[in-house]
């Protein structure tokens, strides 16, 4: 079955590293997003993409930076991590395709960062 | 004042009861509306779009306001596995769909 995985699942890092957080949809679809889920706060865009050597910043993007080389995958490294940025990670997709009434986004099952 | 406003919760409601959730939001361009349905450390699924109309799926009723621009959702003969956080959802065309999430309402449905 298609279906969208994030890894790793859980992450503890230290202040100052790099991280990357995998994300993989095997759908074939066009649109990908990340969000972080903290709370108080509704899921917030950081980054989405609408295609291959597609990105844009979302409403939290500082300090994370995303790219796209294939359909698939869409990355998202944190450049030096900060306890700002402990949080649930969540990676998504749509379609995509012009003229949907509505594109439904599909949620995969979510990173757990901590920076200490 | 936050885009989409929901009621936290928590709802503590007895098996079969009927509940219903409220939401607002405050972007007049907004254009399609959802209801996500997260499940304690669970990624968000899509429960039910929302119509001008209202839909209905099963014990589930979702009604669209869009003049007061309020959303709400209405559970029948609640069940124990409906126990979750149900996220209201706002979808704005930005060239995309962006969706804009509101903080969640918990429901807990008790024996």
């Amino acid at each position: 079955d298609a279906e969208i995985t994030q890894s790793p699942r859980h992450k503890i890092t230290e202040t100052g590293r790099q991280v990357t957080l995998a994300c993989h949809q095997t759908w074939n679809h066009n649109n990908m997003f990340w969000y972080r889920q903290d709370l108080g706060h509704g899921l917030r865009l950081i980054h989405y993409s609408y295609g291959v050597q597609d990105t844009n910043k979302g409403e939290v993007s500082d300090g994370y930076s995303v790219s796209r080389s294939n359909t698939e995958d869409l990355p998202l490294t944190l450049e030096s991590a900060a306890s700002s940025q402990t949080s649930v990670y969540f990676c998504a997709s749509s379609e995509g395709r012009r003229g949907l009434r509505t594109d439904t986004q599909y949620f995969g099952p979510g990173t757990r960062l901590t920076v200490l | 004042r936050k885009e989409v406003e929901q009621d936290p919760g928590p709802f503590n409601v007895p098996e079969g009861a009927t509940v219903a959730f409220n939401c607002t939001y405050s972007n007049s361009a907004s254009q399609s509306f959802f209801w996500y349905r997260q499940d304690c450390r669970k990624e968000p699924k899509l429960l039910m779009s929302v119509y001008s109309s209202g839909n209905e799926d099963g014990r589930f009723t979702a009604q669209l306001n869009r003049a007061s621009q309020y959303i709400s959702l209405l559970i029948r003969d609640s069940k124990l596995s409906d126990s979750a956080t149900y996220l209201c959802v706002v979808g704005i065309n930005t060239g995309f769909q962006k969706l804009v999430f509101g903080t969640g309402t918990r429901l807990l449905v008790s024996p």
